[in-house]
């Protein structure tokens, strides 16, 4: 049972390219996330999106674009990629008091 | 910013010995949390706190919501080989999809 997953789970490109990260959750939930994961394992929210509404927007750079086309998905968009974005990026959902489920995160290594 | 301290950042110990690890904060939260993290995979929660002074259990894990509201702790009883990874306490301050503040991680290696 599928609950959150992301594509890709590994994601190597170039320094300056754009990229992209997907999200879906099958649970029914109404809030989604997107965390980043540094190299010393020190997870940090990004972003928050309730029904399709930003509600959560962390100091984190313009390059960095959320979008949430329904409910069930919240991808991520990334220009001009730096060396400081390699990290993993861990998309989470909850509903109520049900706490945030995380995905499987994509880890991402810029060249 | 709201921080959370959590200790200790490593733990090396016996299977079968007890664990204790624990996060504190500046500030209020009205949810306390434990995630446990696997190589390669997403936290997986394990204790979810929302009283001041609530204590609840896990199976062998037992976690308090600190009277203060400002700390919390997570006890492992005889660890196995599989209690190893990464944990982390997570705190929030408001409502239900206000932020989520995470520790720094408590890694815990288990020697068979």
């Amino acid at each position: 049972d599928t609950a959150v997953s992301q594509t890709p789970k590994y994601l190597v490109t170039q320094m300056g390219n754009d990229k992209s990260i997907k999200c879906e959750q099958n649970l029914g939930h109404d809030t989604m996330y997107w965390y980043k994961q540094d190299s010393k394992k020190f997870l940090k929210i990004m972003f928050s999106y309730n029904n399709k509404e930003l509600i959560i927007n962390e100091t984190v750079p313009n390059r960095f674009s959320p979008k949430s086309p329904d409910k069930a998905h919240l991808n991520l968009h990334i220009n001009s990629l730096e060396l400081g974005d390699s990290a993993v990026y861990f998309c989470a959902s909850s509903q109520g008091r049900v706490q945030p489920r995380f995905g499987p995160g994509t880890r991402l290594t810029v060249l | 910013g709201q921080q959370l301290n959590q200790s200790p950042q490593s733990m090396f110990i016996q299977e079968g010995e007890d664990v204790s690890m624990n996060c504190t904060s500046s500030s209020i939260f009205n949810t306390w949390l434990w995630y446990k993290q696997d190589p390669g995979e997403g936290p997986v929660l394990l204790i979810a706190l929302y009283k001041a002074g609530e204590l609840t259990s896990n199976g062998r894990l037992t976690a308090q919501f600190g009277i203060t509201r400002k700390d919390s702790f997570l006890n492992i009883s005889a660890s196995i080989p599989s209690d190893v990874g990464i944990y982390f306490c997570a705190g929030r301050t408001s409502g239900n999809t206000g932020k989520l503040i995470f520790g720094q991680g408590t890694t815990l290696q288990v020697k068979p």
